[in-house]
């Protein structure tokens, strides 16, 4: 049973353009939303995170949006880059739940 | 700044022997986790450990595999008689509490051959 489901698998952009990552969740008893961001030899980092208690969190280019009753969340990144060039995991119930991860290509 | 450290960085192992996994967690985090990534695929959990317990563990997670923090400051991950498919990458993790950002080691790649 797949606690949390990521899409898309694999994602190409145009530097400077946005991109869209989505994570849709099971349990309703998740209250933690983070993002990690792996590079290729290296262990995850987390790159954003939220709560429930709100709709969406900004930290520069990178926000999450969370709909609780659709019980999904998503990540945007603004003006991509290509050392944005990662592979992205969503992930919850305490960090015991990783999305199946989407490859993010960012061409110059 | 802190960070989560593991040793070794590479281990190749014959079928059916023992390895030891070792990882030293972030001094003040109480929380403890073992994953594993096959090359190029999910983040698979297999145990968290608090409080000098184990406080979940997945189904990977079998009399095979047991972790142990032996002292103040380390914490291993122990896989009895290693099978092929025991290849991958193994991070450790930590965090403060739970719910919160957990920190990985840069992990340690397990080659069965």
């Amino acid at each position: 049973q797949q606690q949390v489901k990521q899409s898309p698998q694999s994602l190409i952009v145009q530097k400077g353009g946005i991109s869209i990552i989505n994570c849709a969740y099971e349990n309703t008893a998740f209250d933690y939303f983070p993002w990690y961001q792996q590079f290729p030899g290296k262990g995850p980092a987390l790159l954003i995170a939220i709560r429930p208690d709100v709709s969406e969190k900004k930290e520069g280019r990178f926000t999450i949006s969370f709909n609780k009753s659709a019980k999904q969340f998503s990540l945007h990144i603004m003006d991509s880059q290509p050392g944005d060039s990662a592979t992205y995991f969503c992930a919850g119930k305490n960090n015991l739940f990783f999305g199946t991860g989407t490859r993010l290509t960012v061409i110059p | 700044e802190p960070e989560v450290t593991q040793t070794p960085s590479h281990q190749v192992t014959q079928m059916g022997q023992e390895v030891i996994l070792r990882c030293v967690p972030i001094s003040n985090h109480l929380y403890f986790y073992w994953y594993r990534q096959i090359l190029g695929q999910k983040v698979e959990f297999l145990v968290s450990f608090y409080n000098n317990e184990i406080s979940e563990k997945s189904e990977i997670f079998d009399d095979q595999f047991s972790v142990e923090r032996p002292d103040g400051s380390n914490f291993t991950l122990k896989i009895r008689s290693t099978k092929l498919e025991d290849s991958a990458m193994y991070f450790c993790a930590s965090s403060v509490k739970v719910n919160t950002e957990a920190f990985f080691g840069q992990g340690t790649r397990l080659t069965v051959v």
